[in-house]
């Protein structure tokens, strides 16, 4: 089936330094979302991103976050400056359109140290 | 506003057993819903979806079935396996950009 890849799969970094993770969604799919999962949490919606804009976005999509897509290539998750509690898994999705199906990535584990 | 409930955070099964996970929802348009599925350390990945001429979806010998009056769409399988155990997610969209996840189920199965 169709495949959302997430570069890269581990990510260990000092806190208040920037990360950006990446996600190379399906190529013909035009939403894209960041999920956040805590170990041994449930999955939380972060953003969603249509047409070089940000749909929606949670609580959680503080403002040290940003997402882009710049010219179709990947679809980035920046965190700058980190913090202790984005310690988590981030999962990228892809949906071709509404009333799609949502297609997961593998997912970046960000250990902020 | 839109949302999904599954009131379960947790169920344990012997194997063998029934599987019914609850997932109500509340729409404000006309419901499209989802079961994801997450084995340990794996993404989400789509079980099932409603149909809109309500058939009954089903996969894996798990279905489901769309209740509009009720706002139901309870997962089942007739016999858990072991390879059942897992994290299970209901999802609502309700016909543009937005999904709206549950808090999960996970499902437990002992031998």
């Amino acid at each position: 089936g169709p495949k959302v890849l997430q570069i890269p799969s581990h990510q260990i970094i000092d806190m208040g330094q920037m990360v950006t993770l990446n996600c190379d969604p399906v190529s013909n799919h035009l939403y894209f979302y960041w999920y956040k999962q805590i170990l041994g949490q449930q999955m939380e919606f972060l953003v969603n991103f249509y047409n070089g804009k940000v749909m929606e976005k949670s609580k959680l999509f503080k403002d040290q976050f940003s997402v882009e897509r710049p010219d179709g290539s990947y679809f980035t998750l920046k965190i700058q400056p980190t913090a202790l509690e984005d310690s988590a898994v981030y999962f990228c999705a892809s949906s071709p359109g509404p009333r799609n199906t949502l297609y997961f990535g593998a997912g970046t584990r960000l250990s902020v140290l | 506003g839109d949302s999904v409930t599954q009131t379960e955070g947790l169920v344990t099964l012997t194997e063998g057993l029934p599987v019914m996970l609850n997932c109500t929802y509340q729409s404000t348009y006309s419901p499209f819903l989802f079961w994801y599925v997450q084995h340990l350390n794996e993404a989400p990945k789509l079980l099932l979806k409603s149909f809109t001429d309500n058939k009954r979806p089903e996969h894996q010998g798990f279905h489901a079935t769309l209740h509009k009056s009720s706002s139901s769409f309870h997962l089942q399988k007739s016999s858990a396996q072991l390879s059942d155990s897992a994290l299970y997610y209901c999802a609502l969209n309700t016909g543009n950009y937005k999904y709206v996840f549950g808090a999960g189920t996970r499902l437990k199965v002992i031998a």
